[in-house]
């Protein structure tokens, strides 16, 4: 069964302290995985998609990378408006659409 | 409009009630996707819908009736609804081929049941 787990849960960082969250996955065949920001009470916002292991993108203060079974997204020097839920998904090759998420990690910025 | 919107914002509704939400895409894309999103919880998958027809249905009860008239549109019928499916519901839509299905959502519909 495909699965999605994110680390930590919650995080707290001082502007400008560089850090990493961290998603573990398994799939059958993976198609995709998927890096989301999503703002209270808004609809997720696409991030990043990486698609094979030793990948990585980048935009702005945030890079996300991958390997067989994780992905990071590092964060370099957070701003306050770098606070927000990001959530990680996968696609296998199995499935039609059918992103599976994990619960997502909750980044709280301060200046 | 751009990206993918969708009507209303928020909505209160009683267990006896029908309604409907919207979900309209500007992207051109080819496949349109319902998911749900309660407090604590992963985002759960609803319905996949792919050129217009149905791919995927995620075990939804059937008091949730999704319609997709078109390439563009998605609809989903509420009807006697219970406390528990007060959540954030969310569209998104997708190009399906390689490399190019990466999802895009809406804003959601905040949904409470009464």
């Amino acid at each position: 069964e495909d699965q999605v787990t994110q680390s930590p849960e919650a995080l707290r960082l001082q502007e400008g302290e560089s850090s990493s969250l961290n998603c573990s996955y398994t799939v059958s065949g993976l198609r995709g995985l998927f890096w989301y920001r999503q703002d209270p009470g808004k609809g997720p916002e696409f991030l990043f998609t990486l698609y094979s292991a030793g990948e990585e993108k980048e935009k702005e203060r945030l890079k996300a990378t991958l390997t067989k079974k994780e992905s990071f997204l590092h964060i370099t020097a957070p701003k306050p408006e770098d606070s927000a839920t990001y959530l990680c998904a996968v696609l296998g090759s199995g499935n039609t659409g059918k992103l599976i998420f994990g619960q997502g990690t909750t980044l709280q910025v301060k200046p | 409009e751009t990206g993918v919107t969708q009507t209303p914002r928020h909505l209160v509704m009683g267990m006896t009630n029908k309604k409907s939400l919207k979900c309209e895409q500007h992207l051109g894309h080819n496949a349109m996707y319902w998911y749900k999103q309660s407090a604590k919880k992963p985002l759960e998958l609803m319905f996949v819908y792919s050129l217009e027809e149905r791919v995927e249905n995620n075990s939804v009860p059937s008091r949730f009736s999704p319609e997709c008239p078109n390439s563009s549109h998605l609809f989903l019928h509420l009807h006697t609804l219970q406390p528990e499916d007060s959540a954030l519901y969310l569209c998104a839509s997708s190009q399906e081929g390689y490399r190019t299905d990466t999802q895009y959502f809406g804003p959601g519909t905040r949904l409470t049941v009464l």
